[in-house]
């Protein structure tokens, strides 16, 4: 079985300093690995996804994240927050790429100034 | 990137009453569509998938009896909530996976609808 574990609910940071999302999946396949951001009102937008290629993956807006076999673990990372990355992220594992989403419970990202 | 709307936005309606949401690709042929469920502060749950022209296929402990489900079309997916009550109250997301090639479905990426809030009184 699949699953994903975001393992904070809420991280707030200060404009300008980096930012640490914490995602840990289970999968008895090689996963494939997104992360989605939502804003308010507004539909998913895909971040970045890991399809078994380079471990490190780079997305949009700064964003990037590393797949690390070993610990389970798809963490997404910036190194400097601007205030329109206020959102919630979602972390997501599917087996086979897109036939079937999973998704962990979100992390909401607030910035201030 | 390929553009998914949903209509309407928003809606309120009464108990026992039917409610219809569709799901638009604008600018590419879907095959597959995909209905979730988002109850405030919580992830996303997929209700069903649907490919065009065949039936849905729901996820365990989803009514289709209450949720129909229709894609008659490769830019058109509807979701119907039957006799709808309080507890149906929810986000209903879609998204859309474009028709491809012979690996399609592998890496082929959903796009997502706004959303539609649903409110029954």
């Amino acid at each position: 079985a699949q699953s994903v574990t975001q393992l904070d609910s809420h991280v707030s940071v200060s404009e300008g300093t980096p930012v640490l999302l914490r995602c840990n999946y289970s999968s008895s396949y090689s996963p494939s690995l997104f992360w989605y951001v939502q804003h308010p009102n507004k539909g998913l937008q895909l971040l970045l996804k890991y399809t078994s290629a380079a471990t490190l993956v780079k997305g949009i807006n700064g964003f990037e994240a590393e797949f690390k076999k070993s610990e389970t673990s798809f963490h997404l990372t910036k190194p400097s927050a601007h205030m329109s990355d206020a959102a919630e992220y979602f972390c997501v594992v599917s087996l086979w790429g897109y036939n079937k989403l999973i998704f962990g419970a979100g992390t909401r990202l607030a910035v201030h100034p | 990137g390929a553009v998914v709307s949903q209509h309407p936005s928003w809606v309120i309606c009464k108990s026992g009453t039917s409610v219809k949401i569709e799901c638009r690709s604008l600018d590419f042929q879907a095959t597959t569509m995909f209905w979730y469920r988002q109850f405030p502060k919580q992830s996303l749950m997929l209700m069903a998938t649907s490919n065009e022209g065949s039936k849905a296929t729901y996820e365990q402990g989803v009514e289709k009896d209450k949720f129909l489900i229709n894609h008659a079309s490769l830019t058109l997916s509807t979701l119907t909530v039957t006799s709808a009550h309080p507890e149906d109250s929810s986000f209903y997301i879609c998204s859309a996976r474009e028709r491809g090639g012979p690996l399609a479905g592998l890496y082929t990426e959903q796009f997502f609808g706004p959303g539609t809030r649903l409110t029954v009184l």
